[in-house]
């Protein structure tokens, strides 16, 4: 069984749509959680951490499952800007999971 | 300073050369990591640098050595490479309990 399940779409929203992704884990010892941003041929870059009373960044808002063992991220009023992978990532102790990535293409 | 740098960012061998993959950050992380991420895939662990010492090896093949300096430095040495290690190698650093960050990364092309 995968660390991290992510669906990996791809999703193609037009502009001002709402969207939603979701990851599941496995290891319930699970402490940190994270959505990363990926251009294409670009690293990874952390959008925002996901914690236990969910948290929200302008636009994005994150958050975590403990019970079902899921963290989300939803994105409102979609811009072209936003389009790139997603990736969520699920750290216990000193490795980081990573779920498969979704992909977001938003369409003007 | 958030930054990690890695140098070369293209890198062009052949399967009998040794070259090295270089990684630096300033952050004061304790851990450093080495990652292979290939096209439309999630970055794939390699080996992870805990206190300047190795505490993970994901069964990476031994053509590929890392080392690690010092706190703020990690290298890859790459040797009698194969066409199918043609990825994007991407450094990344964290504290202990919190988020990484990755570096720009170096797009390898193994002939």
């Amino acid at each position: 069984r995968k660390e991290v399940e992510q669906d990996p779409g791809p999703f193609n929203v037009p502009e001002g749509a709402t969207v939603a992704f979701n990851c599941t884990y496995s290891n319930s010892a699970s402490q940190s959680f994270f959505w990363y941003r990926q251009d294409c041929r670009k690293e990874p870059k952390l959008l925002m951490s996901v914690y236990s009373s969910g948290n929200e960044d302008g636009r994005f808002t994150a958050q975590l499952n403990r019970a079902s063992q899921y963290i989300s991220l939803l994105i409102r009023d979609s811009k072209l800007s936003d389009s790139a992978t997603y990736l969520c990532v699920v750290r216990p102790g000193n490795q980081f999971y990573f779920g498969t990535g979704t992909s977001l293409t938003v369409i003007p | 300073d958030t930054e990690v740098t890695q140098t070369p960012k293209h890198l062009v061998m052949g399967m009998t050369n040794k070259k090295s993959l270089k990684c630096e950050q300033h952050m004061g992380h304790r851990a450093m990591y080495w990652y292979k991420q290939k096209a439309k895939k999630p970055p794939e662990l390699m080996f992870v640098y805990s206190y300047e010492k190795l505490s993970i090896n994901e069964s990476v093949p031994s053509r590929f050595s890392p080392e690690c300096p010092n706190s703020s430095l990690l290298n890859l040495h790459l040797h009698a490479l194969q066409p199918e290690d043609s990825a994007l190698y991407l450094c990344a650093s964290s504290q202990l309990d919190s988020e990484q960050f990755f570096g720009p990364g170096t797009r390898l092309t193994v002939l």
